[in-house]
């Protein structure tokens, strides 16, 4: 069965610093997906970046960017330049061929002024 | 982008009554919608899923006649939690996809509190 593990409960940093958000998985699968989601206190849940497995090159949504190392099987985010409206709990998913998603326990980022 | 319209966004009520959650697709079609329960500082947890037009599929240990769940069209999925009691309070959440390669995009949530 595919895991997912986020081994960062809480992390917090200053305004305009950079920061990155651990996440590991465990599959026997090939090609899949990986997704970066953030919560912010008003609990939506918004996609921030997702990743196909067959794409060596890592992806990036403005100040958002992946370390995706398929062989170590590890699915870090890196968060340029944090402001403050990052503050919110930050869940990796995994979707395999089931196409369900997998969901890590969340790492809860504090951006402080 | 795809948006998901989720209704009641906070709901409270006494123990024994039934309660209606809303979940719609505004933009697509979603053949595809899941429910997912929160509870307070921890991820989610997937109750089902459901695909246009046929019965849902529970995960294990959720039951099915506390939790029902409709998906009559493309664009709508309602959760009913019936019979609901304290233990039911909880953070639900739903999401909707088109295809299956396609990110799931979430609704807002429901607060649900019950007296």
């Amino acid at each position: 069965a595919q895991t997912v593990t986020q081994s960062q409960p809480e992390m917090s940093v200053q305004e305009a610093e950079t920061v990155t958000l651990s996440c590991t998985y465990d599959t026997s699968e090939n090609n899949y997906y990986l997704f970066w989601y953030k919560q912010p206190p008003s609990r939506q849940m918004i996609l921030v970046i997702r990743q196909e497995a067959y794409k060596q090159q890592n992806a990036t949504e403005n100040r958002f960017s992946v370390n995706f190392q398929k062989a170590a099987k590890s699915f870090s985010l890196k968060i340029s330049d944090s402001q403050l409206g990052d503050t919110a709990m930050y869940f990796c998913a995994f979707k395999g061929g089931n196409y369900q998603l997998i969901w890590g326990a969340g790492t809860k980022l504090i951006i402080k002024p | 982008g795809a948006v998901v319209s989720q209704h009641p966004s906070w709901v409270i009520c006494k123990s024994g009554t039934s309660v209606k959650i809303e979940c719609r697709s505004l933009d697509f079609q979603a053949t595809t919608m899941f429910w997912y329960r929160q509870f307070p500082k921890q991820s989610l947890m997937l109750m089902a899923t459901s695909n246009e037009g046929s019965k849902a599929t529970y995960e294990q240990g959720v039951e099915k006649d506390k939790f029902l769940i409709n998906h009559a069209s493309l664009t709508l999925s309602t959760l009913t939690v019936t019979s609901a009691h304290p233990e039911d309070s909880s953070f639900y959440i739903c999401s909707a996809r088109d295809f299956e390669n396609q990110p799931q995009h979430f609704g807002d949530g429901t607060r649900l509190s019950i007296l």
